[in-house]
């Protein structure tokens, strides 16, 4: 079965650099949301999109953007980069937006780590 | 805010014994509370999850139970097995349309 895949695996970028990270969702899938996960932390969430619109936002700095274009795959721009951005990021899809009382899972790729030297 | 609070953070266990990993939660109005696996440089996947109008959900080696009024669910690892060996994290959604997680639990299971 077709996974969530993470572009690209790896990614070493200097401090001030800018990098973009690529999602695509299982196919038929409408929903994306971003993770960021810390050595040794939980993943925290960073934006949702459904249906090509903004659905959630959490703690995501003001220097990453995100969208989620026509053919559903998202993208993570990060500009300005500081050495505390380096980590894994996640991306994962569903069908449906997530609700409260939903029981659908959440298909995690293989994340995308990001360095910062 | 951690919203929920996972234990213990880490977890060694021996073949063939139980793992046992607990979560307390504040709010009320969660209703659908997931675990999530996670193998190092992989993203986490679904193990299993129960809703809180049901006290116990087993599948195979994996039993969630729940305890609404001590607002406390727990996972239960059956014969515990290396391949388990993993980080778990115990997940709620809340209101909003996210999850968030538990701050996890390494477990290690030892030959």
């Amino acid at each position: 079965a077709a996974g969530v895949i993470q572009s690209p695996r790896h990614l070493i970028k200097e401090k001030r650099e800018t990098a973009t990270l690529k999602c695509y969702p299982i196919p038929r899938h409408d929903t994306v949301y971003w993770y960021q996960q810390g050595p040794g932390q939980d993943p925290q969430f960073l934006i949702s999109f459904y249906e090509k619109m903004q659905s959630d936002k959490g703690s995501i700095p003001d220097r990453f953007s995100a969208q989620q274009f026509s053919d559903y795959h998202s993208e993570l721009n990060m500009s300005s980069l500081e050495l505390g951005d380096s980590a894994l990021y996640f991306c994962a899809s569903s069908l449906g937006r997530l609700t409260y009382g939903s029981n659908s899972p959440l298909h995690f790729g293989n994340g995308t780590r990001l360095t910062v030297t | 805010q951690q919203q929920v609070k996972q234990s213990p953070q880490s977890l060694i266990v021996q073949k063939g014994g139980i793992s046992i990993i607990n979560c307390a939660y504040e709010n009320t109005a969660f209703d659908y509370f997931p675990w999530y696996q996670q193998f190092p440089g992989k993203g986490p996947a679904l193990l299993i999850a129960i809703r809180p109008d049901v006290s116990e959900k087993k599948e195979g080696r994996f039993t969630i139970s729940f305890n609404k009024s001590a607002k406390q669910f727990s996972l239960h690892i059956m014969d515990s097995q290396p391949g388990d060996s993993a980080t778990y994290f115990c997940v709620h959604t809340g209101t909003a349309s996210k999850l968030t997680f538990g701050t996890g639990t390494r477990l290690q299971v030892t030959l």
